[in-house]
């Protein structure tokens, strides 16, 4: 069973960059059966979906949040990795990371597996 | 923009039977996802594909789909059953994005 797990700074200055981290145990990230996704939840709001990878690399994000996301993948240390620009209050929320199973040829499964989030908040 | 549509909140009598709704387009081409989510926890896939229940949860959550709209139903409803509820999907067959819905708090009484 996977498990995932989110880290990095809870407190981001406003126009700074937001870097988190998910690490993946119970399975491996190159697994050709999973996507891997970041989700957020604004406090006492509701779920946001922001990009997700592939092990190759390929990334499919928000195209509200696009021109702000990078979302890359280490193999080698079976995790992957979130960085928002820019951010502003607004981008203050709960962050997920979690598995996308991956059936192939463009057809996806769930959001089976999901960390337990971090929350991020942005303030001077 | 993308959207799906859910019920802010919705009750029921304890021990009776809930439907929660989700409405969008692309319902149409894709069967949505059924998420709980309570206080303080991550959200649970209940509900997936065209009605199944991944393991362990009760066989009292039940999915469904007609044309745009997707429902979930627990059919006796429990008291640990209060939460939020979320559903999702894919946008379109065009992208590889995703939508969720604004969720619908399930309040037990």
């Amino acid at each position: 069973q996977l498990q995932l797990q989110e880290s990095g700074p809870g407190l981001v200055k406003p126009s700074e960059t937001l870097s988190l981290t998910c690490t993946v145990s119970g399975g491996s990230i190159s697994s050709s059966s999973y996507y891997w996704g970041w989700i957020r939840q604004p406090p006492g709001k509701g779920l946001e979906w922001i990009g997700n990878i592939y092990y190759t690399g390929g990334t499919y994000n928000n195209p509200s949040l696009d021109s702000r996301v990078s979302i890359s993948v280490d193999t080698s240390k079976n995790q992957f990795s979130l960085k928002l620009s820019s951010v502003t209050a607004a981008d203050t929320a709960i962050y997920y990371c979690a598995s996308l199973y991956y059936y192939g040829s463009g057809s996806y499964g769930d959001f089976d597996y999901w960390g337990r989030g971090t929350l991020v908040t942005v303030s001077s | 923009s993308y959207e799906l549509t859910q019920d802010p909140a919705v009750s029921v009598a304890l021990g009776q039977t809930v439907r929660i709704t989700c409405q969008g387009d692309s319902l149409r081409t894709y069967y949505a996802s059924w998420y709980q989510q309570k206080p303080g926890q991550a959200p649970v896939l209940v509900i997936y594909g065209e009605n199944n229940r991944p393991s362990g949860i009760p066989d009292r959550f039940s999915g469904s789909s007609s044309r745009n709209t997707a429902s979930l139903t627990i059919t006796g409803a429990q008291a640990e059953d209060e939460a939020d509820y979320y559903c999702n999907s894919r946008v379109s067959r065009a992208n590889h994005f995703w939508v969720f819905g604004g969720g619908t708090k399930l309040t037990v009484l």
